[in-house]
């Protein structure tokens, strides 16, 4: 069975940074084509695609946000860490980590809140 | 172009049919995938590639494409399929993902 759970901090003030992390089981991050996506929705708006990283490496970022993101992966701990800088209010949202399989995205987590207060 | 266009919000009748559409320029060179997201869930893969149903995915759900549209299609739709229904693709780079503005689904 396919998991993917996200992890990080409920709260975040202005200009600080957010690290979250994203745990898998039941697949590998080293399987061949595949990889995970960071997603983010904004209370009652829509899902907007952050970044994602596949099994070879291969980085991309949204071109809107990639002064501000960085991705990574330890294979060792079935882990994918994405981390946004300069955090602000309108950053606030629930953000997702999903399992991308041959370019598409099948599996979600179930994501976790995060709010930009002061 | 970098945009996914969706209607804002679409209702059918309990039963009947209805089709959800996707406008992109970049839909003419990269698959559609649609996932529906129930309120305060996470979303779920319906189809993938144009029109592939993953595992356990009822038939009434299908996908078509054409040109630079692609469509969902709920044939009989059923009160549980009351949710927002988004539509992805790629850029026209092909490095990047875009989600459609979503589509709230209201079943009659």
């Amino acid at each position: 069975q396919v998991t993917l759970k996200e992890s990080g901090p409920e709260l975040v003030k202005p200009t600080e940074t957010l690290t979250l992390t994203c745990t898998v089981s039941g697949f590998s991050l080293t399987t061949a084509r595949m990889g995970v996506s960071w997603v983010r929705q904004p209370p009652g708006k829509a899902l907007e695609w952050l970044a994602h990283i596949f099994s070879n490496d291969e980085k991309s970022y949204s071109p809107s946000l990639k002064s501000r993101l960085a991705i990574s992966k330890d294979t060792s701990k079935s882990q994918v860490v994405l981390t946004m800088t300069d955090m602000d209010p309108v950053d606030t949202a629930t953000y997702f980590c999903a399992r991308m399989d041959v370019g598409v995205i099948d599996q979600w987590g179930q994501g976790t809140l995060v709010t930009v207060s002061s | 172009s970098s945009e996914l266009t969706q209607d804002p919000a679409v209702s059918v009748a309990l039963g009947q049919t209805v089709r959800i559409t996707c406008l992109g320029d970049s839909l003419r060179t990269y698959n559609t995938h649609w996932h529906q997201q129930r309120p305060g869930q996470a979303p779920v893969l319906v189809i993938y590639n144009k029109n592939i149903r993953p595992s356990g995915i009822p038939d009434r759900f299908s996908g078509s494409s054409s040109g630079n549209t692609a469509s969902l299609t709920i044939t009989g739709a059923q009160a549980e399929d009351e949710a927002d229904y988004y539509c992805t693709s790629r850029d026209s780079t092909g490095n990047h993902v875009l989600f459609g503005g979503g589509t709230k689904l209201t079943v009659l």
